[in-house]
């Protein structure tokens, strides 16, 4: 079983649509949780970051972690064309044995 | 504001030839990376160097190697460059733990 589960894609959206991006891991070690959004040929950029289990909002965007069912989402209101990019979950351990571990990225693309 | 610079955008080689990526970083991170992403596998770690003159293999280190002879500066070196290493290169760094990484814009390396 992969650390990182994440679900490739690609997901096609209406403008305004509620998007949600999910990722599932292995490894209860995971402490800090990250999403990353790449646009075509740029580099990935943070989005967002958590810490433990629980809800964080941004505007738009909110990350919610479950550390019980090993699984974290990034949820997208009122989705913009702007949105459209591939998306990345990440997730790091700290403390002896750090890793840092990616998901393979979900293509969202928002549909004026 | 982070900033993660690459030294290019777009690169073209010749297989057998010395290729050098240079990655700078402006914010005195500890954590320096290197990946390289590729359609369908996600980002993959081929060095990372948490210290000067320090470094450590990642999953992909083969037909690689880096140099760290300054903390803001992280250098990717394909000794001889072969074709299965045409692909996107990005750099990251982070500040020591790790728990979240900012990436340059990448360079999109073709070898023919």
């Amino acid at each position: 079983q992969k650390e990182v589960e994440q679900d490739p894609g690609p997901l096609s959206v209406p403008e305004g649509a509620i998007v949600s991006l999910n990722c599932t891991y292995s490894n209860s070690a995971f402490q800090y949780f990250m999403w990353y959004r790449q646009y075509s040929r740029k580099g990935p950029e943070l989005l967002m970051y958590t810490y433990s289990s629980g809800n964080k909002e941004d505007g738009r965007f909110t990350a919610q972690v479950d550390k019980s069912s090993k699984y974290i989402s990034l949820f997208i209101r009122d989705s913009q064309p702007s949105d459209s990019a591939t998306y990345l979950c990440a997730m790091f351990t700290q403390g002896g044995s750090e890793k840092l571990v990616f998901g393979k990225g979900m293509k969202l693309t928002v549909n004026p | 504001d982070v900033k993660v610079t690459q030294s290019s955008r777009y690169l073209v080689k010749r297989t057998g030839e010395k290729v050098f990526l240079e990655c700078v970083q402006d914010m005195d991170h500890e954590n320096m990376f290197w990946y390289r992403q590729d359609p369908g596998l996600g980002l993959r770690l081929i060095y990372f160097s948490y210290d000067v003159k320090m470094k450590e293999k990642g999953d992909i280190p083969e037909g690689y190697s880096v140099s760290r002879e300054k903390k803001e500066r992280f250098s990717l070196i394909l000794e001889s460059a072969s074709t299965n290493q045409t692909s996107m290169y990005l750099c990251a760094s982070s500040p020591a733990g790790m728990d979240t990484q900012y990436f340059g814009p990448g360079t999109r390396l073709t070898v023919l």
